[in-house]
């Protein structure tokens, strides 16, 4: 079964500033796809990004982007001049690629704060 | 425009009554997913549908039941057997195929046991 892994429950971040949240995950598959998912108080879930396993190369979404670590099983997100409408939980999600119909396995997730 | 609508937002349930929460989509997606959240857990997987008339149990579908009877709908129900049902709901979809891999939410409901 697969697992993921968010290590930060709670995380704060400066206006502007940049900040980095982790992720890791369990699995023996080798095609698989990763998301990161923002919650914020409203609780819509909003798809932030989103990494295939077969691509070798980060996936970027204006101000976001990941470092996707294939053999350490790691998938960070960074989100460079963080706005105070970031602030939101943060969750990380694992999807099989066999049939592309298979649930999430989310992360327990990262509630991070913008402080003006 | 197309999206997922649940209904109700907040919902209030006493010991011992089943209640039904709706879950409908009209982006013409094959798979359909029901979601607990509760604080601290992230979202758990309670039953999901990838085609419709068939349905599979996920992580904790104890005390709950659902029907796939068109594939614009996936309602849930929580039963009496449910212990602790107070939670958010949140109900998913997905195309699914060379139709992406995206899942999209619903806006949930709050179920509250008095």
């Amino acid at each position: 079964a697969q697992t993921v892994t968010q290590s930060q429950p709670e995380m704060s971040v400066q206006e502007a500033e940049t900040v980095t949240l982790s992720c890791t995950y369990d699995t023996s598959e080798n095609n698989y796809y990763l998301f990161w998912y923002k919650q914020p108080p409203s609780r819509q879930m909003i798809l932030v990004i989103r990494q295939e396993a077969y691509k070798q190369q980060n996936a970027t979404e204006n101000r976001f982007s990941v470092n996707f670590q294939k053999a350490a099983k790691s998938f960070s997100l960074k989100i460079s001049d963080s706005q105070l409408g970031d602030t939101a939980m943060y969750f990380c999600a694992f999807m099989t690629s066999d049939s592309g119909n298979t649930p999430l396995v989310f992360g327990k997730g990262t509630r991070l704060s913008v402080i003006a | 425009d197309g999206g997922i609508t649940q209904s109700p937002k907040y919902l209030f349930r006493k010991e011992g009554q089943n209640v039904t929460l709706s879950c409908e989509q009209n982006l013409n997606h094959d798979a359909m997913y029901w979601y607990r959240q509760d604080p601290g857990q992230g979202l758990r997987l309670i039953y999901y549908s990838q085609i419709v008339n068939d349905f599979q149990k996920g992580d904790i579908a104890e005390g709950y039941s659902v029907s796939r009877e068109k594939k614009e709908s996936f309602p849930l129900t929580v039963t009496s057997a449910q212990k602790n049902p107070t939670a958010f709901y949140l109900c998913a979809s997905l195309k699914g195929g060379q139709g992406g891999n995206e899942q999209f939410f619903g806006p949930g409901t709050r179920l509250t046991v008095l």
